[in-house]
């Protein structure tokens, strides 16, 4: 089965700090992507990387960055974390290529970040 | 662009019984994926069932079944014989085909079961 570990489980940071959520996959998926889930929001699209160091701007990218230097690890960066960040933050990973399994979305258990 | 509808914010189902969660989409593409994805209070979303547009056939797992209504654009999911592990935040989602990597979410629909 695939493994997609969130180093944090729940973080609580200061407004203006520059916060790093880590993302690891551990069964050589291509894409990588990083979801900010609010409620009656469903899950929105901040980053997506399909290579190492490609990276694609998703729906609200505005606030974040991401970097992708290997290709197990996909990180997202806030550079000066805002109240209005405060969200829960999921990482996923997919193969590249056709086909139902190959496309289906697998999930870290998610970072819960408070911004203070 | 595409849109994906949950229009039941909440639902409850009795234990052992059954139950439809909604989904309906917006697209102008012959082709694509549908999944639901479920999300327990762990936080982790996993994957329950997924169809492909082009296959009339309802995708089925378990105790877990699709009605796939292409003309309509429905996707609903259906739970047979509940149980209490079944409460979750459900999630429909849209995948194209071909070309863009984006996956579509709805707002998701929260499943309580009832002992």
């Amino acid at each position: 089965d695939v493994k997609v570990t969130q180093s944090s489980r729940y973080l609580v940071k200061r407004t203006g700090e520059k916060v790093f959520l880590e993302c690891v996959q551990d069964m050589d998926h291509e894409n990588m992507f990083w979801y900010r889930q609010d409620p009656g929001l469903g899950l929105r699209l901040i980053y997506f990387s399909y290579d190492v160091k490609m990276k694609e701007k998703g729906d609200i990218p505005e606030g974040y960055s991401v970097s992708r230097e290997k290709k197990e690890r996909f990180s997202l960066i806030l550079e000066s974390a805002s109240t209005n960040q405060t969200s829960m933050y999921l990482c996923a990973s997919s193969l590249f290529g056709a086909g139902l399994r190959i496309l289906a979305l697998h999930f870290g258990n998610g970072t819960r970040l408070t911004v203070t | 662009a595409q849109t994906v509808t949950q229009s039941q914010p909440e639902m409850s189902v009795q234990e052992a019984e059954t139950v439809t969660l909604s989904c309906t989409y917006d697209t102008s593409e012959s082709d694509y994926y549908l999944f639901w994805y479920k999300q327990p209070p762990s936080r982790q979303m996993i994957l329950v069932i997924r169809q492909e547009a082009y296959k009339q056939q309802n995708a089925t797992e378990n105790r877990f079944s699709v009605n796939f209504q292409k003309a309509a654009k429905s996707f609903s999911l259906k739970i047979s014989d509940s149980q209490l592990g079944d409460a979750a935040m459900y999630f429909c989602a849209y995948r194209s085909y071909t070309g863009t990597y984006k996956y579509i979410f709805g707002t998701g629909t929260r499943l309580k079961v009832l002992a």
